[in-house]
């Protein structure tokens, strides 16, 4: 257990809906980062806030979006889903911004039918 | 971040020692080395990181070369559950994001 936590574990939706993932850091950690990880692309680097602020962006669609709260947990929305954006969502959190070890949370499914 | 190469996939018997190589010859003097697993669709696990020297932690140690072009993850004593695609990653001082390659499929036999 990295002792990250992310809601929920699984999620069906169908295609042009929107829908919020959440993530718990692990205590003490400042910095959430969000992974996708698809069948065909692999894991990929969506997005990362520090303290309540985006720190770097990586891949990360313009239907997407997150935000860190001031309690430090974090939400990804995705909105008009595709059938493309099926995959695993990954929350990973350290205690720093930068160069810091990552853990990671369990996941999220998502299916968009 | 340098480019790593890994082998797409090793077996190893159970309870022998387990060593996966990774090749990163772009590498420059301040990008550390860090290895990751994921064990069927998990979330990635952090194993061992290191820069210069060899590290050793309670899961594996890591020997990088000392020219750092290569280095090489040992699971001293494999088991059923390492099973995983072990990813080696290559990291650069400031740079936040893990870039995950391919990595290697990592198939403890019985």
């Amino acid at each position: 257990d990295s002792g990250v936590t992310q809601t929920p574990k699984h999620l069906i939706t169908a295609t042009g809906q929107r829908v919020t993932l959440r993530c718990s850091p692990r205590s003490g950690d400042l910095s959430v980062y969000w992974y996708q990880q698809s069948l065909d692309q692999g894991l990929q680097f969506l997005i990362q806030y520090y303290n309540g602020e985006e720190r770097a962006k990586g891949n990360i669609l313009e239907r997407f979006s997150a935000q860190q709260f001031p309690d430090l947990h974090s939400e990804l929305n995705l909105s008009s889903l595709e059938l493309g954006d099926s995959a695993l969502y990954f929350c990973a959190s350290s205690v720093r911004a930068d160069q810091e070890t990552q853990y990671f949370g369990p996941g999220t499914r998502l299916l968009v039918l | 971040d340098a480019k790593t190469t890994q082998p797409t996939s090793m077996d190893c018997a159970e309870g022998r020692a387990a060593n996966l190589p990774c090749n990163h010859s772009t590498i420059s003097g301040n990008e550390y080395v860090y290895w990751y697993r994921q064990i069927h669709s998990q979330g990635p696990q952090y194993i061992i990181h290191g820069l210069k020297n060899n590290e050793t932690n309670e899961m594996a140690s890591l020997i990088i070369t000392e020219d750092r072009k290569s280095s090489t993850l040992i699971l001293p004593h494999a088991t059923l559950r390492d099973t995983a695609v072990y990813y080696c990653i290559v990291l650069d001082t400031g740079r936040r994001a893990l870039t995950f390659g391919s990595g290697t499929r990592l198939q403890v036999q019985p």
